[in-house]
């Protein structure tokens, strides 16, 4: 059965602290990978996309890794703020037509 | 201006009733989506819409029924309400089917009571 799982499922770090989440799916066939942020009681945003012909991208603060022979992917948070507080998700594309979303992490960043 | 819009925000029904919900996005995407989000805020597809044409049907009941009268509108019609049907349902954009420029709407909180 295909899934995505994402570890922690929560975390709480104070302002200024560098992060990283994580993102597994189980098995190599990707066409890409997205990550959102989702505020509470708010729809998703969009973070970053990463093809599967790419390794890394960067937006900011943040960087989001890919390695496809493990089936991982990383977001990167840089110098978090009160403000990255949100859930993110990730979304595993693994064929042109076919998405599944991650459970979540919910980040909370102390002031 | 909001990109992506869905009414209504909130939605309380009785079981056993039909309701739909309406979405309209002004970006000029080609690809439009309905993602179910429930209680454990696990968020799944449920259709996605390519220029007008249907490309993803997950394992919906076929109680809902999504429509696409033209590119910016997707609407979503359920049928005979039931319970398990409560959640927040997500109306979503992207400028292709690739998902760049992904945008999603508020969402729409329905309650079966």
């Amino acid at each position: 059965k295909q899934e995505v799982t994402q570890i922690p499922a929560a975390l709480s770090v104070p302002e200024g602290e560098n992060l990283v989440l994580n993102c597994s799916f189980t098995d190599s066939a990707i066409y890409n990978l997205q990550w959102f942020r989702q505020d509470p009681g708010k729809g998703l945003t969009s973070l970053l996309l990463i093809q599967s012909s790419q390794r890394e991208q960067t937006s900011g603060r943040l960087n989001a890794s890919l390695d496809k022979s493990s089936g991982r992917s990383t977001l990167y948070i840089a110098a978090s703020q009160p403000g990255d507080s949100a859930t993110y998700l990730c979304a595993w594309k693994t064929s042109y037509d076919k998405v599944i979303f991650g459970p979540g992490t919910s980040l909370s960043v102390i002031p | 201006d909001t990109a992506v819009s869905q009414t209504p925000k909130y939605l309380v029904t009785q079981m056993g009733n039909d309701k739909s919900i309406k979405c309209e996005q002004n970006l000029g995407h080609d690809t439009m989506y309905w993602y179910k989000q429930d209680s454990k805020k696990f968020l799944k597809i449920m259709f996605s819409y390519n220029n007008k044409e249907l490309i993803i049907n997950e394992t919906v009941p076929n109680r809902f029924s999504p429509k696409s009268p033209d590119k910016a509108h997707l609407n979503l019609h359920i049928n005979s309400l039931e319970l398990g049907d409560s959640a927040v349902y997500f109306c979503a954009s992207s400028r292709d089917r690739v998902g760049y420029g992904y945008t999603f709407g508020s969402g729409t909180r329905l309650t079966v009571v």
